[in-house]
């Protein structure tokens, strides 16, 4: 499978712990973004990186959120102390070097963060 | 400000018939892109279609049309002839500059067999 992988599917952690999702781009993309999705809403924008660089970072993306691009390839975000409010869909997206700027990007089947 | 808007929360129809799902958006910029995408009940996004805002021609792709009317600022979205497998989630989304796309709250659509 040649998508954008997102591990874990789901994850329920109790309030206050940390939390850590990865994702794997399609592998000749240098473009990756971080979404996050409430239940009947769309997807919000929370960061995005080309290659390792984080070149934008959205209000939403709070203190206890961070993200991640070690070696330009695939991303982590952490969530530190977590609340019930961050329970969501967060989806992972890519798109190739070189397509025009917001061209379309290709999602990851997201994870699923249940806090409890 | 930048917004998407999909007014239609839920759309239900029987199959064949054919269905529009309507989308408005706002923004100053004068070049922006418009996107259309499906989320199936598995979960991950599945582009449909990008349009930029010099390009006002309709496009169709089979079962799938698009009106793009700069003067409403609306690009809609219509299935012809509706199947079962096209129940799902579709969102329009507006990207104007950086990297950032704004999605609309989406419209559910049922398709009954």
């Amino acid at each position: 499978d040649t998508g954008v992988s997102q591990n874990p599917r789901h994850k329920i952690t109790k309030r206050g712990q940390n939390v850590t999702f990865r994702c794997d781009p399609i592998s000749e993309h240098n473009r990756l973004y971080w979404y996050r999705q409430t239940l009947g809403q769309g997807p919000e924008f929370l960061t995005y990186f080309q290659n390792e660089a984080q070149l934008e970072k959205s209000r939403l993306l709070s203190d206890r959120f961070s993200a991640e691009r070690p070696k330009g390839s695939f991303s982590t975000l952490e969530i530190q102390r977590t609340e019930q409010g961050d329970s969501a869909m967060y989806l992972c997206a890519s798109s190739p070097a070189g397509a025009p700027m917001n061209t379309e990007a290709f999602f990851g089947q997201g994870t699923r963060l249940t806090v409890v | 400000a930048q917004k998407v808007t999909q007014a239609q929360t839920e759309i239900s129809v029987v199959e064949k018939e054919d269905v529009t799902l309507d989308c408005v958006y706002e923004t100053r910029d004068t070049t922006y892109y418009l996107f259309w995408y499906k989320q199936p009940p598995s979960g991950e996004l599945v582009f449909l279609i990008r349009r930029n805002s010099f390009d006002e021609q309709n496009e169709i792709s089979g079962r799938y049309s698009w009106n793009f009317q700069k003067s409403t600022s609306s690009f809609n979205f219509t299935i012809t002839a509706s199947q079962v497998v096209d129940s799902a989630v579709y969102f329009c989304a507006l990207a104007t500059g950086g990297f950032k796309t704004i999605f609309g709250a989406g419209t559910r659509l049922f398709v009954k067999a």
